[in-house]
């Protein structure tokens, strides 16, 4: 079992820099496991963000690519997302998860308890 | 981008009852990489299936998942009370990595 913990700020102001940190315990970020945020809206569906593998390579959603970063903090074992430019359709519960992925299946088996992020002026 | 479309949007059943519930691709998808996922009020989501038919550690065997290409389908036997949720598939089979709307499952 894999535990994850996301933080942020709660309320971010239109065109400012959202950054979120997935505190994982029980595992490293830079071994054995590859990271996935997924974001959702207010009483709507799930959006993949993006990806992170534990070597530290990601990949974006291409709706999303121009404005975020993915990245892993080995020493503090966290991964952090960052997506720039919000704007109030960035509003939304950020979810961290752990991702299994390979030439056979894949899957999120352990999420994050999720952080509403608000964007508001 | 694969679009998965999930129906219906709302199930309303009663306790006992089969749920089947739909999710269609709009192009072939790779049943290895088909997922359901279970959500509850203020709750992540919840791994159910993966590879459109296995059960996750710890998912009762009233839930079962089928389906190939475009067509898959998640059924729940002798539904309980605490199968009241939002449903969600997702597929992993191309380079964007997309989410059905879900299907809402109301037990009378």
């Amino acid at each position: 079992q894999v535990h994850l913990q996301e933080s942020g700020p709660g309320l971010v102001k239109p065109s400012e820099t959202l950054s979120l940190t997935c505190v994982v315990s029980t595992a490293s970020v830079d071994s054995g496991h590859n990271w996935g945020w997924i974001r959702q809206a207010p009483g709507g569906g799930l959006e993949w963000m993006g990806n992170i593998h534990n070597s530290g390579t990601a990949n974006y959603s291409p709706s999303l690519r121009s404005r975020v970063t993915m990245s892993l903090n080995a020493s503090k074992n966290q991964v952090t997302l960052r997506l720039t430019s919000v704007t109030a359709s960035d509003t939304a519960i950020y979810y961290c998860a752990t991702l299994h992925y390979d030439i056979l299946t894949g899957y999120c088996p352990y999420w994050g308890q999720g952080t509403l992020v608000t964007v508001s002026s | 981008e694969v679009v998965l479309r999930q129906s219906p949007d709302t199930l309303s059943l009663s306790p006992g009852q089969k749920a089947t519930l739909s999710c269609r691709a709009s192009q072939s998808v790779s049943s290895n990489y088909l997922v359901w996922y279970q959500q509850k009020p203020g709750q992540a989501p919840r791994l159910l299936i993966y590879g459109a038919s296995s059960r996750a550690t710890g998912v009762s065997d009233r839930f079962s998942g089928s389906g190939s290409e475009t067509d898959f389908t998640l059924t729940i036997a002798r539904l309980e009370p605490e199968d009241s949720a939002v449903y969600f598939c997702q597929q992993f089979g191309y380079s964007v990595w997309t989410f059905g709307q879900g299907t809402k499952v109301e037990i009378k």
